[in-house]
């Protein structure tokens, strides 16, 4: 069973930063958190993973919080090809270390 | 380097036949995923290989479903006897390591009518 908890949906402007918020109260000190994004029905996509310190690349950034029970993927400048279903995953040892457990994401819809 | 390669892309059978999924992972990749989204659903782990060797097919129906990761080859999931439920997109994904992010294929679309 999933771990986190997300917001069904969220709507962004074209241009302006998505702030997508993840809930992981229950999380371990050796758990990470994934994100990855699924567009329309393509298979899955990762864009980034942390574990305590915030994350940059090239797609978005990671923001956990100091305790890490939740953290804030932050897509800087949203493009209509970033509407998805974004998913959030705590991944350990305690979740299986090999498998993902996808929950039910939050929907971005980008506008223009 | 070409990604994860799944086909086909669409597979239409009828109740009762035999639906073969095939997985080529990603080059120097050893670990094997399959994945399952029915429709309007979330994706549902099925099944984690390695060559050979399956580790955990904890998400796997305990009957008509198979899978396997021959030493040569790609990955097989199998489906015998379809049924109208087994519709769905099959996503396989692989990784070099078991602690690794994982890269997907585009999936397989199963329509059994």
């Amino acid at each position: 069973d999933a771990k986190t908890t997300q917001p069904p949906s969220m709507d962004c402007a074209e241009g302006r930063a998505a702030n997508l918020p993840c809930n992981h109260s229950t999380i371990s000190g050796n758990e990470y958190v994934y994100w990855y994004r699924q567009i329309h029905s393509q298979g899955p996509q990762y864009i980034i993973h942390g574990l305590k310190n915030n994350e940059t690349n090239e797609m978005a950034s990671l923001i956990i919080t100091e305790d890490r029970k939740s953290s804030t993927l932050i897509l800087p400048h949203a493009t209509l090809r970033d509407t998805a279903v974004y998913y959030c995953i705590v991944r350990g040892v305690n979740t299986g270390f090999q498998k993902l457990v996808f929950g039910t994401g939050t929907r971005l819809l980008v506008s223009p | 380097n070409a990604g994860v390669m799944q086909n086909p892309r669409h597979l239409v059978r009828r109740r009762g036949q035999e639906a073969r999924l095939r997985c080529s992972p990603m080059k120097g990749h050893s670990h094997v995923y399959w994945y399952r989204q029915l429709p309007e659903e979330g994706l549902k782990f099925m099944v984690y290989l390695q060559k050979e060797n399956i580790i955990d097919e904890s998400g796997m129906p305990k009957e008509r479903f198979s899978a396997e990761f021959p030493k040569e080859g790609p990955s097989i999931l199998r489906i015998q006897q379809v049924v109208r439920g087994d519709s769905a997109a099959y996503f396989c994904a692989s990784s070099p390591q078991e602690n690794y992010g994982y890269t997907f294929g585009s999936g397989t679309r199963l329509t059994v009518v």
